[in-house]
């Protein structure tokens, strides 16, 4: 299994909702990523987590909330956004955490 | 903030060979060149990574400068699904240092 799978591929929510997008990949990376993508612009990243623990946060504001239940499994919890945070939400995975990276499709979110 | 330059677009004749460069006179010794691409909507996609010597698989070819500052990634016979952002990221191999980011990146257009 090589792939990085994303769910939900689209999420529609209100400022009030709160809802988790989901990550999963079963080839033994040491590392996942959440990076944030509007349109036109280049992947932004948010969150790494290394061996299931947080390691870096960019800053992050928290209406944004990972979390790292296992090895294979990486969630994003969201609450109270705002339409700002509309994007396209990517996941990936590393190896060794460094350049080489595999992403996933991506969660497409849309925030009224 | 990233440490590599790239052209904001580029054409190119279907079947005739794209040329992408590369600005990353920053890097250090312990960092590799990496590509990647993104079809509309579609998470990156690994392309190449390289050091100091040229690359080549089956999708691309890797040129790197002996001095290591640009390189140009090099679709050989490009055809209309190479249309894409295409990224140029400088990260180490081997140290996991976790930060991936990614610059503005080139627009291919590849014309019939």
């Amino acid at each position: 299994d090589t792939e990085v799978t994303q769910t939900p591929k689209h999420l529609v929510m209100g400022m009030t909702n709160k809802k988790s997008l989901k990550c999963e990949q079963h080839m033994g990376h040491r590392a996942m990523y959440w990076y944030k993508q509007k349109a036109k612009k280049p992947p932004e990243l948010m969150f790494v987590y290394s061996y299931e623990k947080l390691s870096i946060n960019e800053s992050v504001p928290s209406r944004f909330s990972p979390e790292c239940p296992n090895s294979s499994l990486l969630n994003l919890h969201l609450h109270a956004l705002q339409p700002e945070d509309s994007a396209l939400y990517l996941c990936a995975s590393s190896p060794r955490g460094n350049g080489e990276l595999f992403f996933g499709e991506g969660s497409r979110l849309t925030v009224l | 903030d990233a440490k590599t330059t790239q052209p904001p677009s580029m054409d190119c004749a279907e079947g005739r060979a794209a040329n992408l460069p590369c600005n990353h006179s920053t890097i250090s010794g312990n960092e590799y060149v990496y590509w990647y691409r993104q079809i509309h909507s579609q998470g990156p996609q690994y392309i190449i990574h390289g050091l100091k010597n040229n690359e080549t698989n089956e999708m691309a070819s890797l040129i790197i400068t002996e001095d290591r500052k640009s390189s140009t990634l090099i679709l050989p016979h490009a055809t209309l699904r190479d249309t894409a952002v295409y990224y140029c990221i400088v990260s180490p191999l081997n140290t996991g240092g976790f930060k991936t980011i990614f610059g503005a990146g080139t627009r291919l257009f590849v014309k019939a």
